[in-house]
């Protein structure tokens, strides 16, 4: 059974910096490509980044381009995304999914308050 | 980037009745390699994205046949033959042939 669990999600300042994990399990995570995907509060699914199975390509959304940054460890089957210079506007609920976005987390919620 | 625009936001639907979701893209959705990467998501309260429908027309394992997806090009729609309380929830498409990019969000409740 595919499951794709997130974690460290948590309160953060402005300015402040948090590292998501997700850890895959049930599928050959090494071989796929993974996605971030995140939903601001009551709002719609906004598609973050990306990275490529042997993590040799990345994608970002421009909002998030030069703050965020995707990573993998395809040794431990676990996607990353390490996020910088935090904005009120990047609070969210971010999830993880499959390439094709066929299996999905069940989300982190980061929140960005003084 | 590609937009997508979604209608109606708003879906009030009697159970029993047949609903629609129209999806509209700002460029072509046929891929290179002749694929039309244009997929449906349905969020039910508190839950996370599932995945209904990929390429337009392809439905998941698992999803009634109720559920089906039709277009082409920049033009695409997701019906529900019959709706169900179950099927209440948020209703996204997706396209995945020059980036990814969501629409909006339709959201489905009962009249």
């Amino acid at each position: 059974e595919v499951q794709l669990v997130e974690s460290g999600g948590g309160l953060v300042q402005p300015g402040g910096s948090l590292r998501l994990s997700c850890a895959a399990s049930g599928f050959t995570f090494s071989t796929y490509w993974m996605h971030w995907v995140r939903q601001a509060p009551g709002k719609g699914l906004v598609w973050v980044s990306a990275m490529k199975s042997d993590g040799s390509r990345t994608i970002y959304a421009d909002s998030v381009k030069g703050r965020f940054t995707i990573s993998r460890d395809n040794a431990k089957n676990t996607l990353y995304l390490q996020m910088n210079s935090l904005r009120a506007d990047d609070t969210a609920v971010y999830y993880c999914a499959t390439d094709r976005f066929d299996y999905w987390g069940q989300g982190t919620l980061v929140t960005v308050s003084s | 980037d590609v937009v997508m625009t979604q209608s109606p936001l708003s879906l009030p639907v009697t159970l029993g009745q047949p609903a629609s979701i129209s999806c509209r893209s700002s460029q072509s959705l046929v891929h290179s390699d002749g694929t039309t990467y244009l997929h449906w998501f349905q969020q039910r309260p508190g839950q996370s994205p599932r995945r209904l429908i990929y390429e337009v027309s392809n439905r998941d394992s698992g999803v009634p046949d109720r559920f089906s997806g039709s277009g082409s090009g920049t033009d695409f729609t997701l019906k529900i033959s019959r709706v169900e309380a179950e099927d209440v929830g948020v209703y996204y498409c997706l396209q995945g042939t020059q980036l990814w990019t969501f629409g909006q969000g339709t959201k489905v409740e009962i009249k």
